[in-house]
């Protein structure tokens, strides 16, 4: 079955200690990104990635770091998290970032966070 | 500057008839999409429109309209299990060629 999957879908953690969000595709897809979802502010980007070794900000990178080192793989890490990082957190990707046609994304399940 | 507006919420009776409103103002254009997310679960895709006019799938239908920088969903024959978050984003040509920027989304409640 083609999909995204994330791990982990739930995690309470405490402030500093060190967190890593793991997300995999089997769809061969050449784009993936991250996007985290809050009550009032709909999801926002964090970071993307358009190819192996191809990261970029979005529109909220402070606090997180990505790596891309395999395409099928695009690990979220929380370095040292702090409360405001609590959220429910997308993994998402698509065939390319092709400027044409239905390119749709797919979505993970999402990991709520929750950073006391 | 990029705005995606859509109402925050509405409610509609089960069998009628909703049309959810997005506009948008954005630096470039490639594409308006509609999304579905039922609570604590996951975006899904519903539709997709990058001319103007009417795409029609089912029970859902998108319109749009570029020179006006605005899109609406249609449901018809709602039913319960429409009851859901639907997301307007719209992809950007330019600076961030490709991504999607998201409406706030609208939550929509079917009632019986």
């Amino acid at each position: 079955e083609a999909q995204v999957t994330q791990n982990p879908r739930y995690l309470i953690t405490v402030t500093g200690k060190k967190l890593t969000v793991t997300c995999s595709q089997n769809m061969n897809h050449e784009y993936m990104s991250w996007y985290r979802q809050d009550p009032g502010l709909g999801l926002r980007q964090i970071y993307y990635s358009m190819n192996v070794e191809v990261t970029d900000k979005g529109d909220v990178p402070e606090g997180y770091k990505v790596s891309r080192k395999e395409k099928r793989n695009f690990p979220l890490i929380l370095e040292s998290p702090s409360p405001n990082q609590t959220s429910l957190y997308f993994c998402a990707s698509s065939r390319d970032r092709a400027l044409s046609g239905a390119n749709v994304l797919t979505f993970g399940a999402g990991s709520r966070l929750t950073v006391l | 500057g990029q705005n995606i507006d859509q109402p925050t919420e509405m409610t509609a009776t089960e069998g009628a008839i909703v049309q959810i409103n997005c506009t948008y103002q954005t630096s470039g254009f490639n594409g308006l999409f509609w999304y579905q997310q039922h609570a604590g679960e996951a975006p899904t895709f519903l539709s997709y429109n990058v001319l103007d006019g009417l795409e029609e799938k089912g029970r859902f239908s998108s319109f749009l309209s570029r020179s006006k920088g605005y899109s609406y969903l249609l449901l018809k024959e709602l039913q319960m299990k429409d009851s859901a978050s639907y997301l307007c984003a719209v992809r950007e040509r330019g600076g961030s060629q490709g991504n999607l920027i998201f409406g706030k989304g609208t939550k929509l409640s079917v009632k019986p």
